[in-house]
């Protein structure tokens, strides 16, 4: 299956710092991404879809200011969380399918984020 | 909006019984519904997915249905194991671009054995 791979695994930072995680895929190449965020024994929340070339689309009640999203290239996807504050303790998660498919979707490994 | 609700939220059986878990969608363009298994501080994986031009499709103990109409499916586990004990998410891709996924709240799954 395809591979898709997420860093860091896991960040403690400062409140008011910000904080980039990167995920890529490995074997394949992808036009879009997605970013979701996790909190503690609660469900998969889509924050945004990434998209190569082009600016992210927020879902509703996103912060676009907060979280930075950059598609550079068709492997590489980076979510920056800027000025991060506890609340933004999380876990990250992106995922990916290849090229134009429209099934399976691969998740990276997640991204533990807590701030101090 | 797009919205996908699952039930229940915890399912706790005897190894040996069978587990169901429902989710129903609110877009009716929606075309594919994958269910994924979590364990605990690792990725979810796709265990089972079906798309809306079949009814029913079954991968050894796990079957999926899915009612087009009432906007309903569900995942059947047969002969639970203590190993299938994880969070089980379904999800439902929406039309309007990008395909992308949203996901049900989850169901924690517990085999006792």
């Amino acid at each position: 299956g395809a591979v898709v791979s997420q860093h860091p695994s896991w960040v403690i930072c400062k409140s008011g710092t910000s904080v980039k995680i990167e995920c890529r895929s490995l074997d394949f190449q992808a036009t879009t991404m997605f970013w979701y965020r996790q909190f503690p024994k609660q469900s998969l929340m889509l924050m945004a879809t990434s998209n190569e070339g082009s600016k992210a689309t927020y879902e509703q009640g996103v912060e676009k200011d907060k979280f930075l999203i950059n598609h550079a290239s068709l492997t590489l996807s980076t979510l920056t969380v800027t000025s991060a504050h506890p609340e933004d303790s999380s876990f990250y998660i992106c995922s990916a399918r290849p090229g134009r498919a429209v099934g399976e979707l691969f998740f990276g490994e997640g991204s533990r984020l807590t701030v101090l | 909006g797009e919205n996908v609700e699952q039930h229940p939220s915890t399912l706790s059986v005897q190894e040996g019984d069978s587990a169901v878990i429902k989710c129903t969608y609110s877009d009716s363009a929606s075309n594919y519904f994958p269910w994924y298994k979590q364990e605990l501080g690792k990725r979810p994986q796709l265990i089972i997915d079906i798309r809306s031009n079949v009814g029913e499709k079954k991968d050894q103990r796990i079957a999926v249905t899915l009612n087009k109409t009432a906007k309903h499916f569900s995942l059947h586990i047969t002969e639970t194991q203590p190993e299938d004990s994880a969070v089980y998410f379904c999800a439902a891709r929406f039309s309007g671009g990008y395909n992308k996924l949203i996901f049900g709240a989850g169901t924690r799954l517990a085999v006792h054995p």
